[in-house]
């Protein structure tokens, strides 16, 4: 199994809308509406974002959205602030829904 | 609120045995959800490594399962992670996580990092 590809880099200036792809295959982001989204700051561990697709844990700002066509997934932040700089990881189940895959990370820079 | 805490040496010998153990507070294990462990190499991305439902099903990475097991104490509010015949390959930063009612994690503990090394 590979892991879920995501562009290595994406930047934008504050005020500014970005948008973080994740493509898997018919065996993973399309076959299941389970697509979580964490984001890391240098050493610390990875928080939640958006879980099922499309939904925000409590605290997580409404500037954070999620969504997915097909086998591609993706991650909007709008309003783009200074504090959203950090690395993002899209996961998704795999196989027969009994293990999981993460992307391999994409550092978001405001620039 | 939910805390999960990892412990374990942080220098393992090559072909040895990585133990670690997850304590969690705030919550008790044999209540719901699951249970995981991912690890993240040096400067690298994250990679799922295994995870245990609270009614005992496990899962595993099909790449790293036949030197995987991981196991619950409900008794300690714990869970473990046992991974056999290392190499350097499995240095990493090792965190334990709490998963949610489908397979996202939303509590994780700070993080340890082993190496692996002679």
């Amino acid at each position: 199994q590979s892991a879920l590809t995501q562009p290595p880099s994406a930047s934008g200036s504050p005020g500014q809308s970005v948008t973080i792809s994740c493509t898997g295959t018919s065996s993973d982001v399309g076959a299941y509406n389970h697509v979580s989204w964490y984001q890391q700051h240098p050493g610390q561990a990875p928080k939640l974002m958006i879980y099922e697709v499309n939904k925000r844990p409590s605290g997580v700002p409404d500037r954070f959205s999620g969504s997915k066509s097909g086998s591609t997934a993706s991650l909007t932040v709008s309003g783009l602030q200074a504090e959203d700089e950090a690395d993002y990881y899209c996961s998704s189940p795999a196989g027969s829904n009994n293990y999981v895959l993460f992307g391999g990370g994409t550092k978001l820079t405001v620039l | 609120q939910v805390q999960l805490h990892e412990s374990g040496p942080g220098l393992v010998k090559p072909s040895e045995t990585l133990s670690l153990t997850c304590t969690v507070s705030g919550y008790s294990i044999s209540s719901g959800f699951y249970w995981g462990w991912i690890r993240q190499p040096p400067g690298k991305g994250l990679e799922w490594i295994a995870s245990i439902f609270h009614n005992g099903n496990t899962f595993y990475n099909p790449s790293l399962k036949s030197r995987v097991a991981i196991s619950v104490d409900t008794s300690k509010n714990q869970f473990s992670l046992k991974l056999t015949s290392v190499t350097a390959a499995d240095t990493a930063v090792y965190y334990c996580a709490r998963g949610g009612s489908t397979w996202f994690l939303n509590y994780w503990g700070q993080g340890t990092l082993v190496t692996v090394s002679s």
